[in-house]
Parts: structure tokens; sequence; C-alpha cells
């Protein structure tokens, strides 16, 4: 167990709304990542940070953005909701620099309506 | 951008069969990470391959990373209803700064 939390578990919004999700850590890792997982696709990276208020895009970042304020906490924001964001959506932590395994949270199902 | 393709797609086998799964990709990878997902859950991380050639075990599970380091095979012995789920890879790069790229997953089906 990694101590990876995600809030909220599910969410149903409809579209044009602002969601935001919440990923938070209790080991004060640096790096942390937000994927989408959808039929077909497998997990497709949005966002990462490699530390405090430093973060970069993934391959499918278009319409999501991120913040993080804290070391134990990664905000991902879709600013208006589209049916097209209906997912799930993963949060991980990489634990060792010197490593590429992750370690991965127990997920967020988005349904935009 | 480094692709990995995971074969087969889809696996539907019988209780004590063998089956094995692949990893490919044209590029090379730093290191290769095998994950095991079942439904409504996150992906857990089974094994990280570091070595060309290196072969790891887990019980019935056995990895390989290529010499080449650019694929990696799952092999299982005997396969249990409780081997069920979505398998997937992931590979490290040596530019990613920190990423991995996923391959789109296998998913095993074991038929008691």
């Amino acid at each position: 167990d990694a101590g990876i939390t995600q809030s909220p578990r599910h969410k149903v919004t409809e579209t044009g709304t602002p969601v935001t999700l919440r990923c938070h850590q209790t080991e004060n890792h640096r790096y942390m990542y937000w994927y989408r997982q959808d039929p077909g696709h497998g997990l497709r990276l949005i966002h990462y940070s490699y530390g405090v208020k430093d973060t970069d895009k993934g391959e499918v970042s278009d319409g999501y953005s991120v913040s993080r304020s804290k070391t134990e906490d990664f905000l991902l924001t879709l600013e208006s909701a589209t049916s097209s964001q209906t997912s799930v959506y993963f949060c991980a932590i990489k634990t060792s620099p010197s490593t590429d395994t992750q370690y991965f949270g127990p997920g967020t199902r988005l349904t935009v309506l | 951008t480094q692709l990995l393709e995971q074969s087969p797609q889809f696996l539907s086998i019988q209780e004590g069969e063998n089956l094995t799964v692949y990893c490919n990709s044209s590029s090379v990878f730093s290191s290769l990470q095998w994950y095991r997902q079942e439904p409504g859950e996150g992906p857990v991380l089974l094994v990280t391959v570091v070595t060309g050639g290196e072969v790891k075990k887990l019980k019935r599970l056995t990895f390989q990373f290529g010499d080449a380091r650019k694929d990696s095979s799952l092999h299982i012995t005997a396969a249990q209803p409780g081997d069920t789920g979505l398998y997937l890879c992931a590979g490290g790069g040596y530019t990613n700064a920190g990423k991995s790229t996923f391959g789109d997953g296998t998913t095993l089906t074991v038929k008691p």
C-alpha cells in the first residue's frame, strides 16, 4: 500500500460544469501522475508533477489543468467537462527517482452527461 | 514517441493451461514493469525488470526482459481463475523525464 487516496471515487456531472479530482499521498514522494483509462486505450497520461508547483503535460492534456501547491496533493481540474471526458481517472506516484515503477490509487469514475 | 504493443488483446483459457503475454516495442527502455488490474481497482505492480535478458519468477508467473531491452514477456503456468484480470506492461525511457509508456493491456479470463 503506497498510501494513495483519490476523491471522489465516483462522480456524475453535467456538460459544461467544472470538476476537480483530488489525489493525496501520505509519503511525500516527488513524482505524481494523472492518467485516464478508457476501453481500448489503456492508460494515457494527462499531466504529471515532479515537485511542488512543477508540472508538465502528458499525451492527452487538452481540456485538463493541474495544480500542486503541497507535496501530498495533486489536483486535476476539468474546467468545463465534456462527454468525451467520461472515463476512469487514476493517480499514481513514483516512490524512487531511480526507478520507473509507479503505484496507483483506486481510481475515480467520472461520468459527464 | 515510444509505443508498447501488447498481444494478445484478449485471452480466454481453461484452468490449468499455460499462457504467454507479449509486450513489444521498437524503442529501448530503461526498465519495464508488469501490472495486474482487477475491475474497479487501480493497477497493482507485479514486477520490474531492468537488465537485458533478465528473468524474474513470481510463483507461477515468469517475466523476461529482452536482451535488447525492447520487449518483454509474461508466462503463466497452470493458470487459475484468480489470475483473471487485465495485465499491463509499462516502459520507462531514458529521456522520458520520469514518464512511462503503457501498453493497451491483455484481458485474461481463466475459466474453472
